[in-house]
């Protein structure tokens, strides 16, 4: 069985420019979550899909990210315009009970 | 709020010694525990959890946490180390019950002197 995958692996853009990520969960996985780690942080919260609906999305830092979440299947996470705080690794996962989370190995996103 | 507090940022070992490291948490009843690894240039892997029962949790790798609720403690321990447990340690916790969005340690960094 596939894993969470993430596309791009790495993404280097520069400040005002527009990125997308994309993550596809676990196949049957109804919950898909993004978190984001920026440089000497902890891994935070972004937010929460159940199939299609965002459940919480209470850690989006602000209206320059939008998520998405197509036919309750794949995710992606759109910034723009990209900002230099922005500059992290995002990660994806996904859940079948809503309790165990498997990840993805996550896109590292450098603004420039 | 929660909060996840990994107190060693870097740990140091001989390969084969044994492994501690700390994981405690701010919370007012039980939550989820987990503890995720990350090898370099990978993503997060999953080592364990608990939910309830058994205090003393089993994982991959050769690794065990036991929770502590006197403590508000989730420490992952193994008995010896191997030069490949080099990696990136991460203790989270979830509110059962909850939306069960992970809160997340800082993170142990693990050297393995060979």
């Amino acid at each position: 069985e596939a894993g969470v995958t993430q596309f791009p692996s790495h993404s280097v853009i520069e400040k005002g420019q527009t990125v997308t990520l994309r993550c596809d969960p676990i196949s049957g996985h109804d919950n898909l979550y993004w978190y984001r780690r920026v440089m000497g942080k902890e891994i935070k919260f972004l937010l929460h899909f159940v199939k299609e609906s965002k459940q919480d999305e209470s850690g989006m830092p602000n209206n320059r990210f939008l998520a998405e979440r197509t036919g309750g299947t794949y995710s992606t996470l759109k910034v723009q315009p990209a900002e230099l705080e922005d500059s992290g690794v995002y990660f994806c996962a996904s859940s079948q009970d809503g309790r165990t989370q498997y990840f993805g190995p996550g896109t590292r996103l450098t603004v420039l | 709020a929660q909060s996840v507090t990994q107190p060693d940022i870097h740990i140091t070992v001989s390969e084969g010694a044994s492994l501690e490291l700390r994981c405690n948490y701010s919370y007012g009843a039980t939550p989820y525990l987990f503890w995720y690894v990350q090898s370099p240039g990978q993503g997060l892997q999953l080592l364990l959890k608990y939910f309830s029962g058994d205090t003393l949790v089993q994982g991959i790798k050769g690794f065990e946490a036991e929770f502590k609720r006197s403590q508000s403690s989730f420490n992952l321990r193994k008995p010896s180390v191997h030069w490949s447990d080099a990696a990136e340690y991460f203790c989270a916790v979830a509110i059962s019950g909850g939306y069960n969005k992970l809160i997340f340690g800082a993170g142990t960094r693990l050297a393995v002197h060979p």
